[in-house]
């Protein structure tokens, strides 16, 4: 299994200010994953983040909005810009397994924007 | 395009019943299923997995099964327990995993 270790669990912020969520897995993996949980909702994947180059982002959902970095094969930060209150939700970084099959989630980031 | 179902979407049970979460797909090209529990503002968990050549699998009082003939996935838990109480969300796909809304659980002491 592969252990991810992912901050702020949750945050208040207001309106237009921006946020970074990390996610720090305890193991080196190809690819990592966003996800954003709407209240109520299912997961919608956002982006899959790989190691040096640039993340590959949903239909709906783009780079200025939702900026990913990925220095190196055990870190990844999405930040959340300009927030408004249709961003509150909850923001999950995840990974493949070791074998590329199961998939693992970090707690979650429950944010909330006033 | 794939797509992930979910029924029920709500399910309250007494304490010790057997009870059955059903997930249904649209593309039978499917990888694998996985099935996650959910706790209220958490991160998940991953229960099961279920590969495209396999059936079933079973973990504790937990049964997931697979039918990719008639586009189907069901949750079995056996003696249910108030630590039961969860959302669980059936995933599947053929490189990014397409979630279901969930089925939420209560399961009455």
């Amino acid at each position: 299994s592969a252990v991810i270790s992912q901050k702020p669990s949750r945050d208040i912020c207001q309106r237009g200010t921006s946020l970074t969520i990390q996610c720090q897995v305890d193991s080196q993996v190809t690819m990592m994953f966003w996800y954003r949980q709407q209240p109520g909702q299912s997961l919608t994947l956002i982006a899959t983040a790989n190691q040096g180059s640039e993340a590959t982002y949903e239909s709906g959902f783009v780079i200025d909005k939702f900026p990913i970095s990925r220095p190196n094969l055990t870190f990844s930060t999405l930040t959340v810009s300009n927030m408004s209150p249709e961003d509150s939700s909850i923001y999950l970084c995840s990974v493949l397994g070791p074998f590329r099959e199961k998939l693992f989630f970090g707690s979650g980031t429950q944010l909330s924007v006033l | 395009k794939q797509e992930v179902t979910q029924i029920p979407a709500a399910l309250s049970v007494p304490e010790g019943e057997n009870l059955v979460l059903n997930c249904s797909f649209t593309d039978s090209a499917i990888y694998n299923l996985q099935w996650f529990r959910q706790d209220p503002g958490k991160g998940l968990t991953s229960l099961l997995l279920i590969q495209s050549s396999q059936r079933e699998q079973t973990s504790g009082r937990l049964n997931a099964s697979l039918d990719k003939s008639s586009g189907r996935s069901t949750l079995y838990i056996a003696a249910s327990q108030p630590g039961d109480s969860a959302t669980y969300l059936c995933a599947g796909g053929g490189g990014k995993l397409i979630f279901g809304q969930g089925t939420t659980l209560q399961v009455k002491p």
